[in-house]
């Protein structure tokens, strides 16, 4: 089955740097690798993903890069606001691709 | 706000008791899911359903059970076999043909003494 494993598990940056949160996993076979974001006392909400054919996404701020040969994928925030603080969480799929497995979450604050 | 309703958003019972936690949506998707959310565990999967009347257990199912009866409801039952059943209980839903993006309900907050 898959092991998904995420680090680091708490991040503290200053406005306008940058963050990245790595995770890694286990199942060659997966193929579709998505991050949800989790502000305080709401629900996930997924913020961008990466199929496997391809190795970098972006989406304004946001990027997500994949590296199958080593089977990680890394999330990229660059110039992070106070808005940005929130947990978040990857995810992979099972072989049959009909449930995730979820990394244990990492939890970003970004001073202001 | 995304279709896919809990209630109540918090619940507290004596131990001992069953519990069930609802799960509503009108997004048309034919899977659902259901996780529980510990600190410093992320998300893990305790049941989900791909269609109506069939489900398969996840990492964690002990303790707990679900029914699909209908396309649009997934109630979670914590029973008192379940031994530490104070979590933060997540529902989930995705349609057949997109199978991988899973779109979340707000959560209810489970307390048991």
């Amino acid at each position: 089955g898959e092991n998904v494993e995420q680090h680091p598990s708490t991040l503290s940056v200053q406005e306008g740097d940058s963050a990245v949160i790595k995770c890694t996993y286990s199942d060659s076979a997966s193929n579709y690798f998505p991050w949800y974001k989790q502000e305080l006392g709401k629900r996930p909400q997924l913020i961008i993903d990466i199929r496997s054919n391809v190795g970098e996404k972006k989406d304004q701020r946001i990027a997500v890069t994949l590296n199958k040969t080593a089977k990680h994928f890394s999330l990229h925030i660059t110039e992070t606001q106070p808005e940005d603080s929130a947990v978040y969480f990857c995810a992979a799929p099972t072989n049959t691709g009909n449930q995730f497995y979820f990394g244990t979450g990492t939890s970003l604050t970004v001073i202001p | 706000d995304g279709g896919i309703t809990q209630s109540p958003k918090y619940l507290f019972r004596k131990e001992g008791q069953n519990v069930t936690l609802s799960c509503e949506q009108n997004l048309n998707h034919d899977a659902m899911y259901w996780y529980r959310q510990d600190p410093g565990q992320g998300l893990r999967l305790i049941y989900y359903s791909q269609i109506v009347n069939d489900f398969q257990k996840g990492d964690i199912a002990e303790g707990y059970s679900v029914s699909r009866e209908k396309k649009e409801s997934f109630p979670l039952t914590v029973t008192s076999a379940q031994k530490n059943p104070t979590a933060f209980y997540l529902c989930a839903s995705s349609s057949a043909g997109r199978v991988y993006e899973q779109y979340f309900g707000p959560g209810t907050r489970l307390t048991v003494t």
